[in-house]
């Protein structure tokens, strides 16, 4: 079955500790994301990544840590540095690959979110 | 700094009416425009792209796009109960690149 495959559902952080959430996918896209949903907010960019073994920040990196050591998973560790971690952080793939015009109309499609909150 | 915005809501209609849903970019390089459709506590879902000038119709849903005003619509018609959500705007430059989301418009659809 294609898809992103984002685990664990929920997860508790206790102080002073890292945590890390996975993101697969099997739909052989190039670029991954991660972004941070806060309740009733829009989606904030944390990492992206568009080929294997490079990653770029985006507006909220600080805290924030992530590889792509494979095209498949893209995991993110929130680490103690991230004073309010808490937070619905969804991952996000995208074909990156023209359309013969060399033109890409292709949205981002997402997994199913992981729920951080603090202990 | 690159921008799509939307009216937070929440935007209320009756069961059947048309729900119209507004969006507007700062980019003029932005291209391709995406509705997602977010329940509570649930990740966003594809309804409609377009990146063509006019109107696109999925259902009973039609996505419009006006680049010279910088606008994009969605309308839903026949709204139903179901039908509310939360609804992102994105936006992305003809090669994928630059994706831009808008903070979402809160619909809801009233019995």
């Amino acid at each position: 079955d294609g898809g992103i495959t984002q685990s664990p559902k929920y997860l508790f952080r206790k102080e002073g500790q890292n945590v890390t959430l996975s993101c697969e996918q099997n739909l052989n896209h190039d670029a991954m994301y991660w972004y941070r949903q806060d309740p009733g907010q829009g989606l904030r960019l944390i990492y992206y990544s568009q080929i294997v073994n490079d990653f770029q920040k985006g507006d909220i990196a600080e805290g924030y840590s992530v590889s792509r050591e494979k095209k498949e998973s893209f995991p993110l560790t929130v680490t103690s540095a991230q004073k309010n971690p808490t937070a619905f952080y969804l991952c996000a793939t995208h074909h990156t690959r023209g359309q013969g015009s060399g033109f890409n109309h292709q949205p981002q499609h997402f997994g199913d979110g992981t729920r951080l909150s603090i202990l | 700094q690159k921008e799509v915005e939307q009216n937070s809501g929440p935007l209320s209609v009756p069961e059947g009416a048309i729900a119209s849903l507004n969006c507007t970019y700062s980019d003029r390089g932005s291209q391709s425009f995406f509705w997602y459709r977010q329940y509570s506590g649930k990740s966003p879902e594809l309804i409609m792209f377009i990146y063509s000038n006019g109107d696109k119709e999925d259902g009973r849903f039609t996505a419009q796009l006006n680049k010279a005003s910088q606008y994009v619509s969605l309308l839903i018609r026949d709204s139903q109960p179901s039908d509310s959500a939360t609804y992102l705007c994105a936006s992305s430059d003809n090669y994928g690149q630059n994706f831009v989301f808008g903070p979402g418009t809160r619909l809801s659809v009233l019995p």
